[in-house]
Parts: C-alpha cells; structure tokens; sequence
C-alpha cells in the first residue's frame, strides 16, 4: 500500500521557536495533503488542506500565519509551527491521496513545547 | 456533511467478531461510509469503504442497511492488535472532500 512519512516522528522545542514537520508521499504522488493536530484523548481536528503549487486552505479557528505550510511538490507537504508556545504541544498528522481511494496517513508528530 | 454516531467504547473476546455500528442517519445519495482505526499513537490507518452495497476486504467487512441511515463494521476474528480506536466518516462533495473525525468507538480486544 502507499506510504506517507512524517518527519520528525517527535521534537521538543522552547517556547518562541519555530519547528518545521515533513510530510512525504513516498511511492505516490499526492496532489492534495491535509493536515490534523491531535490533543490528547480527542480526536483529529483538520488544520488544512494543502495543494500543490497552490496555498493552503485553513480550517476556521486557524491561524495561517502561525502554521505556515509549504505544498512545494507532489510528494512533499511542510507544516511550520512558528513562535511555538505550549498550548502547541500536540499530535500533528498528515494525509495524502484523494478521497474516493483511500486517504493515507502518517505516522504522527508528536511536537512538546517547553 | 451528513454527521455520524458511535458508541464511545466497546469489549470483545480475542478471536470472536467485533461489531462496530455507526449511525448515518442524515447520509445524502452521493455519500460515502469510509471506515478508519487509530492505534494509539499512530496515524490513522484505512479499513474500508462503501456506498450502498455490502463490502468484504482482509481486513473488514462493511454492511449497509438498505436505507443506508446505519452501517456495521465486522472484524471476523478480532486479535489484540485490533484494539483502537475505530472511526465511521461520512464523505462526499458536500464536505468538500475532507474527512471530519468524530469521536469514534474505543474498542478493547480482551485476552
């Protein structure tokens, strides 16, 4: 089946900083990524949906210019979470592929800001 | 979007069939039953998915009531890797092709 990757898997950073979280679509190419942030005990909340060479659709209640995403190739989907703060700490998760086959999934990105 | 519901937990014995029903009472014609699970700290993984007619894969059997208003997600012989949580979305132009997780159903696969 098609594999999409996370990169990190987890990271912790300061408060202030910024973190970059991959996403690739390793044997597909995928057109369109979605992105989920996880809270603990909840389930996956939409962030995004990202296409290729196009900017991102953010969900309500999101905040674009602090989740900057990059969808700069068909197989490659960056999440950039800038001046992170605590309350960022969660479970990102990416998908890739279109509805009507499946939607694959990462494996997560558990993010901890201190 | 048409909205789903699930009971929040449920138990079976290892190696006896897991049911998992689903509520979709508001489904429209051109909606989709699309089954996920999440292992606990994993990314969602996809089980099946249906129309209107019955599906069977290696992993799952999926059955839609005639009026399509409910759904059951059969796993025949449920082993303790298939604990998780289980999620039935309903999917289709309407919602703009994304996926909208409930709360799904916490299955615990019991020993």
């Amino acid at each position: 089946g098609a594999v999409v990757s996370q990169h990190p898997s987890w990271v912790i950073c300061k408060s202030g900083t910024s973190v970059k979280i991959e996403c690739r679509s390793l044997d597909f190419q995928a057109t369109t990524m979605f992105w989920y942030r996880q809270f603990p005990k909840q389930s996956l909340m939409l962030m995004a949906t990202s296409n290729e060479g196009s900017k991102a659709t953010y969900e309500q209640g999101v905040e674009k210019d602090k989740f900057l995403i990059n969808h700069a190739s068909l197989t490659l989907s960056t999440l950039t979470v800038t001046s992170a703060h605590p309350e960022d700490s969660s479970f990102y998760i990416c998908s890739a592929g279109t509805l009507y086959n499946e939607q694959f999934f990462g494996p997560g990105t558990r993010l901890t800001v201190l | 979007d048409a909205k789903t519901t699930q009971p929040p937990s449920m138990d079976c014995a290892e190696g006896r069939a897991a049911n998992l029903p689903c509520n979709h009472s508001t489904i429209s014609g051109n909606e989709y039953v699309y089954w996920y699970r999440q292992i606990h700290s994993q990314g969602p993984q996809y089980i099946i998915h249906g129309l209107k007619n019955n599906e069977t894969n290696e992993m799952a059997s999926l059955i839609i009531t005639e009026d399509r208003k409910s759904s059951t997600l059969i796993l025949p012989h449920a082993t303790l890797r298939d604990t998780a949580v289980y999620y039935c979305i309903v999917i289709g132009k309407s919602s703009g092709d994304k996926l909208t997780f409930g709360t799904g159903t916490r299955l615990a696969v019991r020993p």
